[in-house]
């Protein structure tokens, strides 16, 4: 069973620009979460999508945005990129999000503002 | 908030059992305790996770005391590949059905030859 795969893995970008990310999620499974990681910050929830809908948001600023599809492939946004947004961004996906059932993380893609 | 204490570091011998302890003395009853690990440059690993009984799997397992305030991570027989920062993570309701992983400092485990 394939597992999260995201992309890019890698991205460069400079400051003011904007970004999409793209996350597949394990077949079968309907709720997406994202996560930032910085190394002062650590691990921080964004968002997680279930259904195409936005069920849940961190304390991240409306610059961070996302959505879901119907086939449930996910994609976050950040707009007028700043300095502070250079981290992993990582993305899980779980059956339908529930506390019983465990997320599944892809590896990742690494942003870097200039 | 996490709702962990983890040791900040822990050495173990390769081909020893690792013994990761986590205290989580607020958990609430319907609450489960999670582990996961990450190695550098990669994302988190599932690992493991329990609610009151002990749970084993082919990577590990968990031992929950019976209070539940607190358990422990297994790794039978530990192997280079086993360095790694470990999660212990309490998922707790964050609204609207949904339940995030709220991960804390984590415990750097190195295996060493």
């Amino acid at each position: 069973k394939a597992g999260v795969t995201q992309t890019p893995r890698y991205l460069i970008k400079t400051r003011g620009q904007q970004v999409t990310l793209s996350c597949s999620p394990i077949s079968g499974h309907r709720s997406v979460s994202w996560y930032q990681q910085t190394p002062g910050q650590g691990l921080q929830f964004l968002f997680e999508y279930f259904s195409e809908t936005q069920r849940n948001k961190g304390n991240f600023p409306g610059r961070f945005s996302g959505r879901q599809f119907s086939n449930s492939r996910s994609e976050m946004n950040v707009s007028t990129l700043e300095l502070g947004d250079s981290a992993l961004y990582l993305c899980a996906s779980s059956l339908n999000g529930q506390p019983n059932q465990p997320q599944h993380f892809g590896d990742g893609t690494r942003l870097s503002i200039l | 908030d996490a709702k962990t204490t983890q040791p900040t570091s822990m050495d173990c011998a390769e081909g020893r059992a690792a013994n990761l302890p986590c205290n989580h003395s607020t958990i609430s009853g319907n609450e489960y305790v999670y582990w996961y690990r990450q190695i550098h440059s990669q994302g988190p690993q599932y690992i493991i996770h329990g609610l009151k009984n002990n749970e084993t799997n082919e990577m590990a397992s968990l031992i929950i005391t019976e209070d539940r305030k607190s358990s422990t991570l297994i790794l039978p027989h530990a192997t280079l590949r086993d360095t790694a920062v470990y999660y212990c993570i309490v998922r707790v309701a964050s609204g609207a059905g949904s339940y995030q992983l709220t991960f804390g400092k984590g415990t750097k485990l190195s295996v060493i030859p």
